[in-house]
């Protein structure tokens, strides 16, 4: 089965600054990779996601990840936070099984942007 | 894209009693799946639901505790049974299929025992 590690359960920064949240998953077979983000009181929203292809990864709002095989580890990065961007960020994983894909979530990444 | 409407939105019962919670999705799906998020936690898969078949729960979740219906390709219910405290959390629909790699979420029930 796969697991994903979220470094860092909190992450204060002051607006405008960069910010990196950290993921890092196992995994002994070919996994996608995801970035959910969950604004207060609100459903998860998808990111950005790794299927193959290019490791950088652009997604919504600004955000990209970059997939490093040798390291195991898909880190979210923004290079200008905003006070919108407040939220819990989730890290998963998904294998593709014989029936479909199962996703398996980090602890998520609690993201406060300081004014 | 698949967008899921999941009822009720928010709840709060007593304990003791039980509550259905719905999901409903635009498209025909192969699978559905039934998260919980206890406050501060991360997701924990409680369940996958096949249409025509039995769900198969993942470990520490019960089909006399969480029982789910999955009546056709498109909407499905989770019943949390015999609620205590302790079933107090967030619950979320998702979709995914053989063909998606992608998981689509509700936008959850929160529920809350007391």
């Amino acid at each position: 089965a796969q697991s994903v590690t979220q470094l860092d359960s909190q992450v204060p920064v002051f607006e405008e600054a960069p910010v990196e949240l950290r993921c890092n998953y196992s995994s002994s077979v070919s996994v996608y990779l995801f970035w959910y983000v969950q604004y207060p009181n609100q459903g998860l929203q998808l990111l950005l996601k790794y299927l193959s292809g290019s490791t950088l990864v652009k997604g919504i709002n600004g955000f990209e990840a970059e997939f490093n095989k040798s390291q195991t580890s898909f880190h979210l990065r923004k290079p200008s936070v905003h006070i919108s961007d407040t939220a819990e960020y989730f890290c998963a994983v998904s294998s593709r099984g014989n029936t479909g894909n199962q996703f398996y979530f980090g602890t998520g990444t609690s993201l406060t942007v300081i004014p | 894209s698949a967008v899921i409407s999941q009822k009720p939105s928010r709840d709060i019962c007593q304990r003791g009693t039980s509550l259905t919670i719905q999901c409903q999705v635009d498209s025909q799906v192969t699978m559905m799946f039934w998260y919980r998020q206890q406050p501060g936690q991360s997701l924990t898969l409680i369940a996958t639901a096949n249409q025509g078949s039995e769900a198969t729960y993942e470990s520490g979740f019960v089909i006399d505790k969480f029982p789910i219906s999955r009546p056709n390709l498109t909407f499905s219910t989770l019943t949390v049974s015999n609620m205590s405290p302790e079933d107090s959390s967030i619950y979320l629909c998702s979709v995914g299929g053989v063909r998606s790699t992608e998981a689509f979420f509700g936008q959850g029930t929160r529920l809350t025992v007391v």
